[in-house]
């Protein structure tokens, strides 16, 4: 149980366009989901906190403008990077928190590598 | 300023020593866990610590808890090429239920 798909797993883009990523909890409900990055050999650093029926909060120093955050149900998140650049090439991984699980407990999914050329 | 420091950031040793990675905070965690991620994947969850002075263990990984909860240390035993990855700690931050990582360690096991 608790397993938590991203799609795509990598996507390639061209710069000023926009770009989609899906973050689902396949077998358990989540109120709660985050939005990691991660630079190559750094560690992951939080962007975003989703909450489900309600607007996200974002970490200092992440533009809300650029990184649209949609989280509809309570088994879908949606990360939108809008005109990705170059720099915005990133790991980015999601995680979900069980509904019915211990605050502490959350879920990662395998990530997207996203390619800006 | 970094809420969670690492060390050491990176290690690399031959098969079958023993290691030590260490991460400090000034800050009390409420809880705390660490987390293993290999290339293009994301963490896994080995172990989460809640009580001052805990120690688990998973195989040849000992965790510990510092009693103050404001440190923990992750021990592994005889290190095999399998062990290499990026381990992290990660401080659950109580109220906002966020979960934010320190900087990673990472780790090449040498056969």
């Amino acid at each position: 149980g608790a397993v938590v798909s991203q799609h795509p797993s990598r996507v390639i883009c061209k710069s000023g366009t926009s770009v989609k990523i899906e973050c689902r909890s396949l077998d358990f409900q989540a109120t709660t989901m985050f939005w990691y990055r991660q630079f190559p050999k750094q560690s992951l650093m939080l962007m975003a906190t989703s909450n489900e029926g309600s607007k996200a909060t974002y970490e200092q120093g992440v533009e809300k403008d650029k990184f649209l955050i949609n989280h509809a149900s309570l088994t879908l998140s949606t990360l939108t990077v809008t005109s990705a650049h170059p720099e915005d090439s990133s790991f980015y991984i999601c995680s979900a928190r069980d509904l019915r699980g211990a605050p502490y407990e959350q879920y990662f999914g395998p990530g997207t590598r996203l390619t800006v050329t | 300023t970094q809420l969670l420091e690492q060390s050491p950031q990176f290690l690399s040793i031959q098969e079958g020593e023993n290691l030590t990675v260490y991460c400090n905070s000034s800050s009390v965690f409420s809880s705390l866990q660490w987390y293993r991620q290999e290339p293009g994947e994301g963490p896994v969850l080995l172990v989460t610590v809640v009580t001052g002075g805990e120690v688990k263990k998973l195989k040849r990984l000992t965790f510990q808890f510092g009693d103050a909860r404001k440190d923990s240390s992750l021990h592994i035993t005889a290190a095999q090429p399998g062990d290499t990855g990026l381990y992290l700690c990660g401080w659950i931050i109580q109220g906002a239920q966020k979960l934010v990582f320190g900087q990673g360690t990472r780790l090449t096991i040498n056969p």
